[in-house]
């Protein structure tokens, strides 16, 4: 079983709907959980960030955390052409000073 | 301000040649990572330096690859008698502190094909 695991994609959705992006992990010592972005070709930047269970939203974006059942997700509101890229999650295991175990990533196509 | 940068850009190596890989981190950025990104992979964390020292290198695939950071700046990832297997891109990230990783900034990468 892989420490991070996403479906690859691609998922597609129509423009202006909402994206799901999944991720679960194994390793219950995680702390904190790291949503990139990477565009074809360019390195990843990093969308969203979350460290306690629930919700924590940021402009379109929304990051879903739940320990318990060990699955991150982000959320895509209105969601536009250009946020068609890979999404990366990412952990950080407690204790392992900024060492991120990544997901291999999820492709979003946003259709017009 | 100027972000991380890496060179060369593109590496062409032929089997069994030693490659240099160069990442300049953000100014004043203590906390310096190598990831490596094989074709359809996630990241690979290969070894992060808090200033000049490296306190996990359990990332590092083989004895072939080794890196050292200099002056608490620069840091150079070697790969010494390339396989194709090493053909990757390789990714350099700084941050100003080990104890924030949301604060990572990735350098453009340097994609190496071993031929």
């Amino acid at each position: 079983q892989k420490e991070v695991e996403q479906n690859s994609g691609p998922l597609s959705v129509p423009e202006g709907a909402i994206a799901s992006l999944n991720c679960t992990y194994s390793d219950r010592g995680s702390q904190s959980f790291f949503w990139y972005r990477q565009y074809s070709g360019k390195s990843p930047e990093l969308i969203m960030f979350i460290y306690s269970n629930g919700d924590k939203e940021d402009g379109r974006f929304t990051a879903q955390l739940n320990k318990a059942s060990q699955y991150v997700s982000l959320l895509i509101r209105d969601s536009q052409p250009s946020d068609s890229a890979t999404y990366l999650c990412a952990v950080k295991r407690y204790g392992t000073a900024s060492k991120l175990t990544f997901g291999t990533g999820t492709r979003l196509q946003v259709t017009l | 301000g100027a972000g991380v940068s890496q060179s060369p850009s593109n590496k062409v190596t032929e089997k069994g040649k030693d490659v240099e890989l160069r990442c300049d981190p953000i100014s004043g950025h203590t906390a310096l990572y190598w990831y490596r990104q094989s074709l359809g992979q996630g990241l690979e964390f290969l070894i992060y330096f808090q200033g000049n020292s490296a306190p996990d290198k359990s990332g590092l695939p083989s004895d072939r690859f080794s890196a050292e950071r200099t002056g608490g700046s620069v840091s150079t990832l070697t790969i010494q008698r390339t396989q194709q297997e090493d053909s990757a891109v390789y990714l350099c990230a700084s941050s100003p502190s080990l104890q924030r990783p949301e604060t990572q900034y990735f350098g453009p990468g340097t994609r190496l094909l071993v031929l």
